[in-house]
C-alpha cells in the first residue's frame, strides 16, 4: 500500500468549473500537509499547505484537511486552462519539514 | 529574492560513472533536500541537511550522498551509476525550522541520463 494516494487523472474539468483533487495518506500521524502545483518539465510549486482539520482558503484554492478519514484535498474554484498542471499531495511530520512523502500526483486538464 | 538554484541542468553519463549535482538554496535558508523524482516512483526524499549536518536520510544506497557547505550550498554525488539512477533530481531549499511553518521551495532540478 502507498503511504500517499492519488488517483492519476486525467481529471477533465470545463473552464469555470470547480475541480477537486483527492489525497489519502496512510500514517496516522502525519501532522503536515501540503500541495505543489508541477507544469510539465517544471520542478513543483507550492500551493497550499494545511496542518489542522477543516478548511484553509487561499484565492480560488481551498484545502481541506479531514485527519480521522486521513483525507487532504483541495478544490480549485472557477478553474482556468493555466490551472492545467499536475498535483502532488505531500505529507510529512512538523519534526522533519523537509522530509515530505509524495504521491504521484493527479494530473488535471482544464478544457475551453 | 533568487530562487533555488541547481545545476547543470542536463547531464549524460554512462553506467559506472559518478555524477555530482549542485544546488544554491534561497538567501538565508539553511536546510537543503535533495529528491528524486522518476515517471514510477514519483518525489521520492533523498537526504536533507542543515547546518552542514546531514538531518534526515530517504531509504537510498550509499552510492548516494551529499554534503552542505559553510554557505549552506549542497551537493550531492552519486557513484557507479546504474541506468535506474536515470531521473530528475530536485533539491528544495527551507528556512529549516523543525515545525511545519517551513515550507520546501524547489529548484529547477538536474535531469540525469544513465546510458
Amino acid at each position: 500500500q502507498k503511504e500517499v494516494e492519488q488517483n492519476s487523472g486525467p481529471l477533465s474539468v470545463p473552464e469555470g468549473a470547480i475541480a477537486s483533487l483527492n489525497c489519502t495518506y496512510s500514517d496516522r500521524g502525519s501532522q503536515s500537509f501540503f500541495w505543489y502545483r508541477q507544469y510539465s518539465g517544471k520542478s513543483p510549486e507550492l500551493i497550499m499547505s494545511i496542518y489542522s482539520n477543516g478548511d484553509k482558503e487561499d484565492g480560488r484554492f481551498t484545502a481541506q484537511l479531514n485527519k480521522a478519514s486521513q483525507y487532504v484535498s483541495l478544490l480549485i474554484r472557477d478553474s482556468q486552462p493555466s490551472d492545467s498542471a499536475t498535483y502532488l499531495c505531500a505529507v510529512g511530520f512538523l519534526g522533519t519539514a523537509s522530509k515530505l512523502t509524495f504521491g504521484t500526483g493527479t494530473r488535471l486538464q482544464v478544457t475551453l | 529574492k533568487a530562487g533555488v538554484t541547481q545545476t547543470p541542468r542536463y547531464l549524460i553519463k554512462t553506467r559506472g560513472q559518478q555524477v555530482t549535482l549542485s544546488c544554491s538554496p534561497i538567501s538565508g535558508h539553511r536546510s537543503v533536500s535533495w529528491y528524486q523524482q522518476t515517471p514510477g516512483q514519483g518525489l521520492q526524499f533523498l537526504f536533507e541537511y542543515f547546518s552542514e549536518t546531514q538531518r534526515n536520510k530517504g531509504n537510498f544506497p550509499g552510492r548516494f550522498s551529499g554534503r552542505q557547505f559553510s554557505n549552506s550550498r549542497s551537493e550531492m554525488n552519486v557513484s557507479t551509476l546504474e541506468l535506474g539512477d536515470s531521473a530528475l533530481y530536485l533539491c528544495a531549499s527551507s528556512q529549516g525550522g523543525t515545525g511545519g511553518n517551513s515550507p520546501l521551495h524547489f529548484g529547477n532540478g538536474t535531469r540525469l541520463t544513465v546510458t
